[in-house]
């Protein structure tokens, strides 16, 4: 069954705004993770929330997770032109290390 | 960046060729990773390795198939191409220990077959 569901599926914001995105999820897990795709590349990854925390920081990034809701949101501050991709989020699938990934959102930022 | 390269990165070929597409990662990660992507699609995993001689079928079927040789080798083989094989192949790799671990990506191959 799916596993990451992002939304919304498309945001496009000027430069300078914050973006937010969200990500829900069906079965328990040990953590969620979040990767960004630049067109035609590989994914790179930006933070990974283990099930225990609610909140963690990197950079201009803050990511939350509430198990309770089985959802996490990826919060990208001060955003520039140069974060315009698309945005994964990414469940495990407890004691494996295989990873389910949703549909992303494009996140478009306009100079 | 992480150190993991696919080649080629962009392959035209026709029907009923036999293809070849090469990952290789410098970092000496126990565990590696076959996903398809359509355009603006989510990632599936289609194989998976979790070390040398090692190899296992991942959620989506293919009709390729995996070897793990070589730690730092994983390549992917389709016998016969066919158009429903054209997609994005994206190579991945990871770190043995403990599952709370990323997953670092190559920049794909986009095949396409005519």
């Amino acid at each position: 069954s799916q596993q990451g569901e992002e939304d919304p599926q498309a945001l496009s914001i000027q430069e300078g705004e914050n973006a937010t995105m969200n990500c829900s999820y069906k079965t328990s897990i040990n953590n969620l993770q979040w990767y960004r795709q630049n067109s035609g590349r590989g994914l790179v990854h930006l933070i990974l929330i283990r099930s225990n925390e609610r909140e963690k920081h990197s950079g201009r990034l803050r990511v939350t997770l509430d198990t309770s809701k089985k959802s996490s949101s990826l919060l990208i501050t001060a955003s520039r032109a140069a974060d315009t991709a698309s945005y994964f989020c990414a469940t495990d699938r407890g004691s494996n290390y295989k990873l389910t990934f949703g549909k992303g959102t494009l996140l478009t930022v306009n100079p | 960046e992480a150190d993991i390269y696919q080649t080629p990165r962009y392959l035209v070929i026709g029907t009923g060729k036999k293809i070849t597409l090469e990952c290789s990662q410098t970092m000496g990660h126990d565990k590696m990773y076959w996903y398809q992507q359509d355009p603006g699609m989510e990632l599936h995993l289609i194989h998976y390795s979790y070390g040398v001689n090692s190899t296992e079928k991942g959620d989506l079927s293919s009709e390729s198939t995996v070897s793990r040789i070589r730690t730092e080798h994983f390549p992917l083989t389709l016998e016969s191409a066919r158009p429903s094989h054209t997609s994005q192949y994206l190579c991945a790799s990871s770190i043995g220990t403990g599952n709370n671990q990323p997953q670092h990506f190559g920049d794909g191959t986009r095949l396409s077959i005519l």
